[in-house]
């Protein structure tokens, strides 16, 4: 299966908003609601920013923000802060059934 | 507060198999409602999804991977299991071990780097 397309970086300054996208097909980001975001800092674990497409587990800032449209979601995040700098991924349910994830974006944080 | 730790050897040889478990604590595996994924990341690279099972032996693999992996789960041990046959130096990777409702992975391991090397 292949990987969701996400660009390979984005930047923003601080207090500015940025948005990443994530691109699949109809049989994955366009089929389900079951887009996640993962948040990732060096040498760590992922962890869980967005799920089921704009819902944020406990303890996320709500800076954070999911939506979809069609075959592409996108994560937005405002007010951006200096921890924010670190590398996203994006994932989908798809028809196998099976998860695909998105090849990463690295935010740098001016 | 559940917890997941990756267990196994660091370094496997070329067309060996890579064996690796899965201790969960903290939650049961036999509660139901999450499957129990691994998860691999090359070095410097992205994520892998690899599969998961439910507790009741159900399982759902990679297609790209679908063929090498196999995913156990032992309830009485609270540990679910990898197997991936037929490995390559391209199988070197970050090994994680994860709690999921499908494509909601909730709950990482730590992470455990495996070599493929002779």
């Amino acid at each position: 299966q292949s990987a969701l397309t996400q660009p390979a970086s984005v930047s923003g300054s601080p207090g500015q908003s940025i948005t990443i996208s994530c691109t699949g097909t109809s049989s994955d980001v366009g089929g389900y609601n079951y887009v996640s975001w993962y948040q990732q800092h060096p040498g760590k674990a992922p962890k869980l920013m967005i799920y089921e497409v704009s819902n944020r587990p406990s303890g996320v800032p709500d800076r954070f923000s999911g939506s979809k449209s069609g075959n592409t979601a996108s994560l937005t995040i405002s007010g951006l802060q200096a921890e924010d700098e670190a590398d996203y991924y994006c994932s989908s349910y798809t028809s196998s059934p099976s998860v695909v994830f998105g090849g990463g974006t690295k935010l740098t944080v001016l | 507060q559940v917890q997941l730790q990756e267990s196994g050897p660091g370094l496997v040889k070329p067309s060996q198999t890579l064996s690796l478990t899965c201790t969960v604590s903290g939650g049961s595996i036999s509660s139901g409602g999450y499957y129990w994924s691994w998860i691999r990341q090359h070095p410097g690279k992205g994520l892998e999804w690899i599969g998961y099972i439910y507790y009741s032996g159900s399982t759902y693999y990679n297609p790209s991977l679908k063929s090498r992996v196999t995913i156990s789960v032992d309830t009485s041990k609270n540990q679910f299991s990898l197997k991936l046959s037929s490995v390559t130096a391209a199988d070197t990777a970050v090994y994680y071990c994860a709690r999921e409702r499908p494509a909601v992975v909730d709950y990482w391991g730590q992470g455990t780097l495996v070599t493929v090397s002779s």
